[in-house]
């Protein structure tokens, strides 16, 4: 069964940088075709799209915020870090990692259950 | 980058069918992925690849995709079938995944 679960501040301020960890269980991020995620959602808004890692370390950034965004893996913790910016209150939103699978693109078949960060002062 | 067009809101009787649509330029030429959120919940995915139910998923739900517009069918819509549906496609140009806007299905 595959598990995921996002931990990190709930509130910062505005410029602070915010640093998200999924955890993971259930699959390796060693493995051919594998993936995480993280997808963000606004509140009452949609889903949008931040930042993937693959088995092999190969990362991919949304084109409008690639400029704040880091990804990173610890194989051996199970864990997916996620580093933003600048932070600024529109950034306020749940933020959810997703296990992928590759299959000539990413599908999400596993979401954690989310983590509400609000951007404030 | 590549856009997806979702309807806000469809609303549907019990019993009746419901068809949330999610265009986008030459959709058809993509694959299209469906994912079912509940209030309070994370996304759930419930169709990928056009047209591939996910195991759970009921077989009241499926999908079709062509031209500028893929749908997604809800037969014998039920009470606990109301939630946001959000569809995806993978923007091969730069290499990334892309969703719509959500479509808010509420069961009168």
């Amino acid at each position: 069964q595959i598990t995921l679960k996002e931990s990190g501040p709930t509130l910062v301020k505005p410029t602070q940088t915010l640093t998200l960890t999924c955890t993971f269980s259930g699959f390796s991020l060693t493995t051919f075709g594998v993936g995480v995620g993280w997808i963000r959602q606004p509140p009452g808004k949609a889903l949008e799209w931040l930042a993937l890692i693959y088995w092999d370390d190969d990362k991919r950034y949304s084109p409008s915020l690639k400029n704040r965004l880091t990804i990173t893996k610890d194989t051996s913790k199970n864990h997916v870090i996620l580093t933003m910016t600048n932070m600024d209150p529109v950034d306020t939103a749940t933020y959810f990692c997703a296990h992928g699978i590759l299959a000539g693109q990413v599908t999400f078949g596993s979401w954690g259950q989310g983590t509400l960060v609000t951007v404030s002062s | 980058s590549y856009v997806l067009t979702q309807p806000p809101s469809v609303s549907v009787a019990p019993g009746k069918t419901a068809r949330i649509t999610c265009g986008g330029n030459n959709i058809g030429s993509k694959s299209v992925h469906w994912y079912q959120q509940k209030p309070g919940q994370a996304p759930v995915l419930v169709i990928s690849y056009d047209t591939n139910r996910r195991s759970g998923t009921p077989e009241r739900f499926s999908g079709s995709n062509s031209g500028n517009t893929a749908t997604l069918t809800i037969s014998r819509v039920e009470a606990g079938d109301e939630a946001d549906y959000h569809c995806q496609v993978w923007d091969s140009r730069s290499d990334h995944p892309v969703f719509g806007g959500g479509t808010k299905l509420t069961v009168l």
